[in-house]
């Protein structure tokens, strides 16, 4: 079946301006998550979504980063005023949200602000 | 505070050699762990995991891990390496007293296997 979809796969924007980043996730997988992974560096924790609502969103840098999945599935990850220490790859994963599941991840965003 | 410490960047081996990838972990409840690989341009892949049970773990790929509650480790094993399993692999770990199901990474291992 299909795997865990992220849109765009490279996006580059300017210093200051607003990007949304799309998930679609595995049909059937209640949870959801963002990571943002630098180079050389492993996945980070941003936001973890249970259905529609934000379960954990600790991860999130500052209130420049949002996240919505008001339909419990497809998620979008909203950055304003975009910096240049932003960019890294944003990936998407995503569960069935029980204690032994694995996630499984999308193929991820490349974000470049210049 | 839960973490995963991956202390080799780099793994070396020749073909047909076996390989060891290195992880050891801390969080405070019982750990759900976890590996994968990833690739160029791609997503992380899920290799395997040690949930409870027996401590050897078997996935994909012919890669096994063992699980040392002891030394807090979760290392991953593979009795001859090929040349096609050279990418970053990381070391993931849950803690099973965290009600919201947040994953914590290591940094990353590159393993290179040379023919």
């Amino acid at each position: 079946g299909a795997g865990v979809s992220q849109t765009p796969s490279n996006k580059v924007t300017e210093k200051g301006k607003y990007v949304e980043l799309r998930c679609d996730p595995i049909s059937g997988h209640t949870a959801l998550y963002w990571y943002r992974q630098s180079l050389g560096q492993g996945p980070e924790f941003l936001i973890y979504f249970q259905g529609t609502g934000a379960a954990d969103d600790s991860g999130l840098p500052n209130d420049r980063f949002f996240a919505v999945r008001p339909e419990g599935s497809v998620s979008t990850l909203k950055i304003q005023r975009t910096e240049r220490g932003d960019s890294a790859v944003y990936l998407c994963a995503s569960s069935f949200g029980t204690d032994n599941s694995p996630l499984h991840f999308g193929n991820g965003t490349r974000l470049t602000v210049t | 505070a839960q973490s995963v410490a991956q202390p080799e960047d780099q793994v070396n081996v020749a073909e047909g050699n076996p390989l060891t990838v290195k992880c050891t972990y801390s969080v405070s409840g019982n750990p759900y762990l976890f590996w994968y690989v990833q690739y160029p341009n791609r997503g992380l892949q899920f290799l395997l995991k040690y949930i409870t049970g027996d401590n050897l773990v078997k996935g994909s790929y012919g890669f096994e891990a063992e699980f040392n509650k002891s030394q807090t480790s979760f290392h991953l094993k593979k009795p001859s390496a090929l040349v096609s399993d050279s990418a970053l692999y990381f070391c993931a770990v849950r803690d099973a007293k965290d009600n919201f199901n947040k994953f914590y990474f290591g940094s990353g291992t590159k393993l290179n296997v040379k023919p």
